[in-house]
């Protein structure tokens, strides 16, 4: 049974580009959150996604969105790139209320 | 949604049991309290979840006291490989699993 698998997991980006991160779910599970975690502190929520709507989101600017495919799947797009956008970007699924997340490895983002 | 404070960093020896607190004043009446362990460059991984009493799982136990105001997780006799950032997390189940993470407790298992 496959966990949540992200895509790339590591990736360079120039200032004022453009970076579209991806996840999949783990099997069975419909909802997906996405959070960045900066060297050294806890994961921040940045939103989440049920029935290909964003439901939830944290306090991040419009330069990140996101979206989620019929089959549960989802992106993380952010754009005009800024070099504080350098961290690591966690996916992570649920199914609905229940308990716990389960998250992937990650994708880790260089800005330079 | 509830904060929680933990102890920044904690040291123990392989063998000891360790225990973290959190506090959460301002805990709700239909929030849960979760824990997760993390290592470096990877994701956060579920370890335990309950809402009063105790819970015990076959890697650890949760203590949350009758005013629910905060919780310890108890790992039994630590080794080298439960060196890690630990969190602790309150938020509502029925909010589709919004959680916000505090910055976590850094466990250190010495030989």
């Amino acid at each position: 049974d496959a966990g949540v698998t992200q895509s790339p997991t590591h990736l360079i980006k120039t200032r004022g580009q453009q970076v579209t991160l991806r996840c999949s779910p783990k099997s069975g599970h419909d909802t997906v959150s996405w959070y960045q975690q900066a060297l050294g502190q806890g994961p921040q929520f940045i939103f989440q996604y049920y029935e290909e709507e964003e439901r939830q989101r944290g306090n991040f600017p419009d330069r990140f969105s996101g979206h989620q495919f019929p089959n549960y799947s989802s992106e993380l797009n952010v754009n005009a790139l800024l070099l504080g956008d350098s961290a690591l970007y966690l996916c992570a699924s649920s199914f609905r209320d229940s308990p716990g997340y389960t998250f992937g490895s990650g994708t880790r983002l260089t800005v330079v | 949604l509830a904060k929680t404070t933990q102890p920044i960093s904690m040291d123990s020896y392989e063998g000891q049991e360790v225990n973290i607190t959190c506090s959460h004043n301002n805990i709700a009446t239909n929030d849960y309290i979760t824990w997760y362990q993390q290592f470096p460059s990877q994701g956060p991984r579920f370890i335990i979840q309950g809402y009063k009493t105790k819970v015990t799982n076959e890697v650890a136990s949760l203590f949350i006291p009758a005013d629910r105001k905060s919780s310890t997780l108890s790992l039994p006799r630590v080794s080298l490989s439960d060196t890690a950032v630990y969190y602790c997390l309150v938020g509502d189940l029925g909010n589709f699993n919004k959680f916000y993470f505090g910055s976590g407790t850094k466990l250190n298992v010495k030989p």
